[in-house]
């Protein structure tokens, strides 16, 4: 069966300190990895998709990376604003198990 | 317009009340979802709508009927639900199905009695 996990659960960072985000997936039939962000009792808000093993995709302090088996959200110097909760997903391929699945999520707090 | 609507925001209904949810985008997207999420878990894909067709339904019971009337609009039904029922139903919207990235809009958050 397809799975998705994410890590750390929970992340303090100080504003300014730089870290990454993981996320694991076993897939058959990889169609796409997208990174969400998600503020509390709002919907997802789309940040990137990558397809295939190598690519990146950047965006403000937002740089996303993809292998075989994981990808990373590298947060550059963060803000305050970037606290939120991250989640990532992967669509497999249709007929292949679960077709579009959401990881559980890292909450990152940035501290002034 | 970037924007994928919801409505309403909130909702309180009892087990024997039949409501509906409506969702709607002009982004001319050819493909919209629906989602349950309870607190501090992620979204689970309910339905899928693929050029107005229901192309995936990840075994959702039947209280929930979803219906796309075209393009830009989808509802779902609600009928004889359970307080486990209660969640945040988020719609979504993709320029086509399974390769794009989903759009959210902001949720409908449910109550059951």
């Amino acid at each position: 069966e397809d799975q998705v996990t994410q890590s750390p659960e929970a992340l303090r960072l100080q504003e300014g300190e730089s870290s990454s985000l993981n996320c694991s997936y076993t897939v058959s039939g990889l169609r796409g990895l997208f990174w969400y962000r998600q503020d509390p009792g709002k919907g997802p808000e789309f940040l990137f998709t990558l397809y295939s093993a190598g690519e990146e995709k950047e965006k403000e302090r937002l740089k996303a990376t993809l292998t075989k088996k994981e990808s990373f959200l590298h947060i550059t110097a963060p803000k305050p604003e970037d606290s939120a909760t991250y989640l990532c997903a992967v669509q497999g391929a249709p007929g292949y198990g679960q077709n579009f699945v959401f990881g559980p999520g890292t909450r990152l707090s940035v501290l002034p | 317009d970037t924007e994928v609507t919801q409505t309403p925001k909130h909702l309180v209904m009892g087990m024997t009340n039949k409501k509906s949810l409506k969702c709607e985008q002009h982004m001319g997207h050819r493909a919209m979802y629906w989602y349950k999420q309870k607190a501090k878990k992620p979204p689970e894909l309910m339905f899928v709508y693929s050029y107005e067709k229901l192309s995936i339904n990840e075994s959702v019971p039947s209280r929930f009927s979803p219906e796309c009337p075209n393009s830009s609009l989808l509802n779902l039904h609600l009928h004889a639900l359970q307080p486990e029922d209660s969640a945040l139903y988020l719609c979504a919207s993709s320029q086509e199905p399974h390769t794009s990235g989903q759009f959210f809009g902001p949720g409908t958050r449910l109550t059951v009695l």
